[in-house]
């Protein structure tokens, strides 16, 4: 069983919509979640991270943690098709180094 | 301009040699990590260093080789025992008590 996993995609959603992006973790121990946007060719950017339970609201992104399913999400509202992205899942348990899910691929269509 | 410094952007290699990719960043960052992408693919850690003179093995170093003499920057060999090295190399840094990491702009090595 991979440490993270992520579904692939790619996912497409229509403008406006909702995206829903999923991540599953095997540690439990884990503490600390983080959603990053990767564009093509580019290296990976910040969006959220978060390490409590329930939810947390940055704008149209929302990242939700159930720790006991051992789940991550990332909720984006109004997408807009500069929201096309690979978004990667990290998981990070402790003081040690990120690991990575493979990336969900999002395509937003006009 | 701040932040993590990754050079050359593009970078060719011939089989058989060793090259070597720059890191430095000005953020007072003490851990420093350097993942390797493939197309499609998530990050794999190659090594990571949480301070000076201090370095670890992550899951794919073989091949590899890094150094920290100073904290601000972490090179990374690619040694000719890597068999298949065309990849996208990310450099990140973490500051001490903080969660998220932040990456550099990256490399693209091709061996030609």
């Amino acid at each position: 069983q991979k440490e993270v996993e992520q579904n692939s995609g790619p996912l497409s959603v229509p403008e406006g919509a909702i995206a829903s992006l999923n991540c599953t973790y095997s540690d439990r121990g884990s503490q600390s979640f983080f959603w990053y946007r990767q564009y093509s060719g580019k290296s990976p950017e910040l969006i959220m991270f978060i390490y409590s339970n329930g939810d947390k609201e940055d704008g149209r992104f929302t990242a939700q943690l159930n720790k006991a399913s051992q789940y991550v999400s990332l909720l984006i509202r109004d997408s807009q098709p500069s929201d096309s992205a690979t978004y990667l899942c990290a998981v990070r348990l402790g003081a040690r180094q990120l690991t990575f899910g493979s990336g969900t691929q999002l395509t937003v269509l006009p | 301009d701040g932040g993590i410094t990754q050079s050359p952007k593009y970078l060719f290699r011939k089989e058989g040699q060793n090259v070597t990719l720059s890191c430095e960043q000005n953020l007072n960052h003490d851990a420093m990590y350097w993942y390797r992408q493939d197309p499609g693919q998530g990050l794999r850690l190659i090594y990571y260093s949480q301070i000076v003179n201090d370095f670890q093995k992550g899951d794919i170093a073989e091949g590899y080789s890094v150094s920290r003499e100073k904290k601000e920057s972490f090179p990374l060999t690619v040694t000719s025992a890597q068999k298949n090295p065309t990849a996208f190399y990310l450099c990140a840094g973490r500051g001490l008590h903080a969660l998220e990491a932040f990456f550099g702009q990256g490399t693209r090595l091709t061996v030609v």
